[in-house]
């Protein structure tokens, strides 16, 4: 059974870069035809998509956050991560890591909460 | 980005009522629409994908239809675990957007 884990750290200073970790199991993430990202949800909002990463290795971004935005595989571990730089308050949230498939919909991790704030 | 736009915003409806949400898509997406339903607290759940196709293990009193820009959710018969916030989701661009959102409340 496919389980999606996010890692990283639950505070992050405002300008600084939040970075965060999938680690994949029950799946491999070079297998073909899904896409694995990243999906976020501010507190008391709606879910806000921001960027994915196919199993060759081609990136897609949100077009408001893709200045910011770094998506990559890492199939030695089987395991995905985002970067997203120079953060403010406006990016605290639940970040979701997925397994996505164009035809089938989306596979949730349990999601992390991320504060931005000194 | 294509833009889904849901309605209505927020619902109030009763254990047995029958229960639509639409969304529509700013622009063609065929049939690359998904639904999710998500309770507080929880990562959302798949329901409904592909427009019309229930997810394994949901009930059957959930159904999806629609095409082109324009789909529908409907539940059947509200159950007490129904209450919740829905989402729709084009996977039709690799750029992937949702819906706002659809809160379902007791009357």
């Amino acid at each position: 059974q496919l389980q999606l884990q996010e890692s990283g750290p639950g505070l992050v200073k405002p300008s600084e870069t939040l970075s965060l970790t999938c680690a994949v199991s029950g799946g491999s993430i070079s297998s073909s035809t899904y896409y694995w990202g990243w999906i976020r949800q501010p507190p008391g909002k709606g879910l806000d998509w921001i960027a994915s990463v196919y199993y060759s290795g081609g990136t897609y971004y949100n077009s408001s956050l893709k200045s910011r935005v770094t998506i990559s595989l890492d199939t030695s571990k089987n395991q995905f991560s985002l970067k997203l730089s120079s953060v403010t308050a406006a990016d605290t949230a639940v970040y979701y890591c997925a397994r996505d498939h164009t035809g089938s919909g989306i596979h949730w991790g349990q999601g992390t909460l991320v504060t931005v704030s000194s | 980005d294509i833009q889904m736009t849901q309605s209505p915003s927020s619902l109030s409806a009763s254990v047995g009522d029958r229960v639509t949400i639409t969304c529509r898509a700013s622009q063609s997406i065929s049939s690359y629409l998904n639904w999710y339903q998500q309770k507080p607290g929880k990562a959302p759940k798949l329901l409904i994908y592909a427009a019309s196709n229930l997810q394994s293990g949901v009930p059957s009193r959930f159904s999806g239809s629609g095409s082109g820009t324009d789909f529908t959710l409907t539940i059947s018969s509200l159950q007490p675990e129904d209450f919740a916030t829905y989402y729709c989701q084009q996977s039709y661009s690799t750029t992937r957007t949702f819906g706002q959102g659809t809160t379902v409340e007791i009357k």
